[in-house]
């Protein structure tokens, strides 16, 4: 168990749906990341907050934004979602704002767009 | 474009077989991290290599950094069933600054 907790495990919903995927760092940590996996692009980087600021951006699209609340959890927001949408959405924590740090993931969240 | 190439793709060995992974950076690295993922599962962190030339093991896996070539490799001795999953890379990159970018993933089979 990493200590880091996504919900829901899995989401099914239609195209043109929006849905908030959540989670909660380990306990102390106050970096997090996102992450989406799918068979053809591999594990990419979304965006990463720290303490509630947002640090680093990666291949995020403009319809998915993300925020990180005072309790330091996190949510992902995934609007006018499309078929392509459809994978396996980590979160991941780590004690380091920047830097050298070992990044500890959740279970992953797995959506899926019919 | 991926900032971490990794090779081979997948490898399916014999138990028993040693194996290497490689990890190869198209930027400087700050830092190198080996994980493994179970298929559909979360990524379990296995090693951090930051100095070049710094070499770590664990049990049977060992990890190396080449610097100067901004490469890593993951080499498995005597592979065991166990050991079966998808090997990745992930590092900062500068000047990236903050994105902690991952590999391309190797999908290892060990056959009993």
């Amino acid at each position: 168990d990493s200590g880091v907790t996504q919900t829901p495990k899995h989401l099914i919903t239609a195209t043109g749906q929006r849905v908030t995927l959540r989670c909660s760092p380990r306990s102390g940590d106050l970096s997090v990341y996102w992450y989406q996996q799918s068979l053809d692009q591999g594990l990419q980087f979304l965006i990463q907050y720290y303490n509630g600021e947002e640090r680093a951006k990666g291949n995020i699209l403009e319809r998915f934004s993300a925020q990180q609340f005072p309790d330091l959890h996190s949510e992902l927001n995934l609007s006018s979602l499309e078929l392509g949408d459809s994978a396996l959405y980590f979160c991941a924590s780590s004690a380091a704002g920047s830097g050298a740090g070992e990044l500890f993931f959740g279970e992953g969240s797995r959506l899926t767009v019919l | 474009s991926q900032e971490l190439e990794q090779s081979p793709q997948s490898l399916i060995v014999q138990e028993g077989k040693n194996l290497t992974i490689n990890c190869t950076s198209s930027k400087t690295l700050y830092g190198l991290y080996w994980y493994k993922q179970k298929y559909g599962e979360g990524l379990i962190f296995l090693m951090m290599l930051q100095k070049g030339g710094e070499e770590k093991s664990h049990e049977k896996i060992t990890a190396k950094l080449d610097e100067k070539k901004q490469q890593s490799s993951l080499h498995i001795t005597a592979s065991q069933p166990s050991h079966a999953g998808i090997y990745l890379c992930g590092a900062q990159t500068l000047p990236s600054g903050n994105q902690f970018y991952f590999g391309t993933g190797t999908s290892l089979t060990v056959i009993p």
